[in-house]
């Protein structure tokens, strides 16, 4: 039982870039969320899934896509890449809307 | 406002000594309120659950208390360890709402030998 994983664990891009950060939990949790953790500020959530098909908007979306086609997969995408977009990036999944969130390890980018 | 605010922002302690973090939120309407241990470089991880109902629940060396009427929050650790260093984040969830977590900024604790 892996938990959450999430891939890439570093990535440096440059602005306008676009990537993919992968998230993946094997507890068939229906619910699947995104933050972003910046010095200071307490983790603010960007996208999140309440079961495959269905997403919805979190408190930062602007800037990123997600899409739910499996239980298993939350995928963020980044279409152009900001340098206020550097941060660490935590995928969390839970069994259910009030259940305890389990978090991966996280991915650090940079922006530059 | 639903908000949630930590003290203190860092925490320096010997080994051994114990030390107690705070959390006061303004979230409402209350469903309960989660400690989470977050180490350098890691994801967060859940130490506790708090419900309306609870007033003190214990995890090992780890106590958490609640107080719902003056919307307080406690985490008590005992007989502290060099593997206690890390952040602790309070995270309050409200029973409506779809965005309905609210995280504190976290208190960073140092436990030096």
């Amino acid at each position: 039982n892996a938990g959450v994983t999430q891939t890439p664990k570093f990535q440096v891009l440059k602005t306008g870039q676009s990537m993919t950060l992968q998230c993946a939990q094997d507890m068939n949790h229906e619910y699947m969320s995104w933050y972003r953790q910046d010095p200071g500020m307490g983790l603010r959530l960007i996208h999140y899934s309440v079961g495959a098909g269905i997403t919805d908007q979190g408190e930062v979306p602007n800037g990123y896509n997600v899409s739910r086609s499996t239980t298993e997969d939350f995928p963020l995408r980044l279409l152009s890449a900001a340098p206020s977009q550097t941060s660490v990036y935590f995928c969390a999944s839970s069994y259910s809307g009030s259940g305890t969130q389990y978090f991966g390890p996280g991915t650090r980018l940079l922006v530059l | 406002k639903n908000q949630v605010e930590q003290s203190p922002q860092s925490l320096i302690i010997l080994e051994g000594k114990n030390c107690t973090l705070q959390c006061n939120y303004t979230v409402s309407p209350f469903s309960n309120l989660r400690w989470y241990k977050q180490d350098t470089g890691r994801g967060p991880v859940s130490l506790t659950i708090m419900t309306f109902s609870e007033n003190t629940k214990s995890n090992g060396r780890y106590t958490a208390t609640l107080d719902a009427d003056t919307k307080q929050s406690s985490l008590h650790i005992t007989a502290s360890q060099l593997s206690d260093s890390a952040s602790y984040i309070c995270v309050v969830r409200a029973q409506t709402g779809a965005n309905n977590l609210f995280f504190g900024t976290g208190t960073r604790l140092t436990v030096i030998p």
